[in-house]
């Protein structure tokens, strides 16, 4: 069974950092692009970007590139989203999703991580 | 970049047929067959319903269809049932510079 398991919420003050996490399991890990949807207290869905846990190869969404950094380890399988500097506006769940090996579509889904950025 | 147009909500009674809406442009919706659909319960992580425009994954219902007509993109439920009240999304590959564009959402009540 495919499963996408995220690490725990998290509350970090504007300037912090973070990093959260999705570990992959019941496939191939290294055969499918993995990567980030974000979505804000009652809105709706917007792609981050995705990376190849091959070579670490991205396709950042233009509104997320330089706001965020995706990252891999495949050696135990998870993918990484980490800020050098929240805003509150980060405030969001973080889904993370596996690409469709053909297509561009997402077939699974993580629970989602949320983070929430206040002082 | 501006998210795919959807009704912000449909509605319908159990039985009865709906049909949301997903509107592009020629550089997504109508340049590629590569439109999904995803389904949201609340609290919920989304859920693939469609893909390529009008596959559907092993597992989900025969009631959910997709289609496309030019820079349109459709998804039909049939059958309505009180468990298909959730948010539904458009998405579509929008080129190798955006990568993928979602649409806003669409509420589904069901009466």
């Amino acid at each position: 069974e495919v499963q996408l398991v995220q690490s725990g919420p998290e509350l970090k003050k504007p300037g912090e950092s973070l990093r959260i996490s999705c570990k992959g399991s019941g496939y191939s890990f290294p055969n499918y692009w993995i990567g980030w949807v974000r979505q804000k207290p009652g809105k709706g869905l917007e792609y981050m970007g995705i990376i190849w846990p091959g070579d670490s190869g991205t396709r950042y969404s233009p509104s997320f590139q330089g706001q965020v950094n995706m990252s891999v380890d495949k050696s135990i399988s998870t993918a990484y989203l980490q800020w050098s500097r929240l805003k509150a506006s980060d405030t969001a769940t973080y889904f993370c999703v596996r690409k469709y090996i053909n297509g561009w579509n997402f077939d699974y889904w993580g629970p989602g991580t949320l983070v929430i950025v206040s002082s | 970049q501006s998210a795919l147009t959807q009704p912000a909500s449909v509605s319908g009674s159990p039985g009865q047929s709906i049909t949301i809406s997903c509107t592009g442009t020629s550089s997504d919706v109508g340049s590629y067959n590569l439109v999904s659909w995803y389904q949201q319960h609340p609290g919920k992580a989304p859920k693939l319903i469609i893909y390529e425009g009008s596959q559907r994954p092993s597992g989900v219902s025969n009631r959910f269809s997709g289609s496309k007509s030019g820079n349109t993109a459709s998804l039909t439920i049939s059958g309505l049932q009180a468990e298909d009240e959730a948010d539904y999304y458009c998405c579509s590959y929008a080129g190798e510079t955006l990568y993928v564009m979602f649409g806003g959402g669409t509420k589904l009540t069901v009466l």
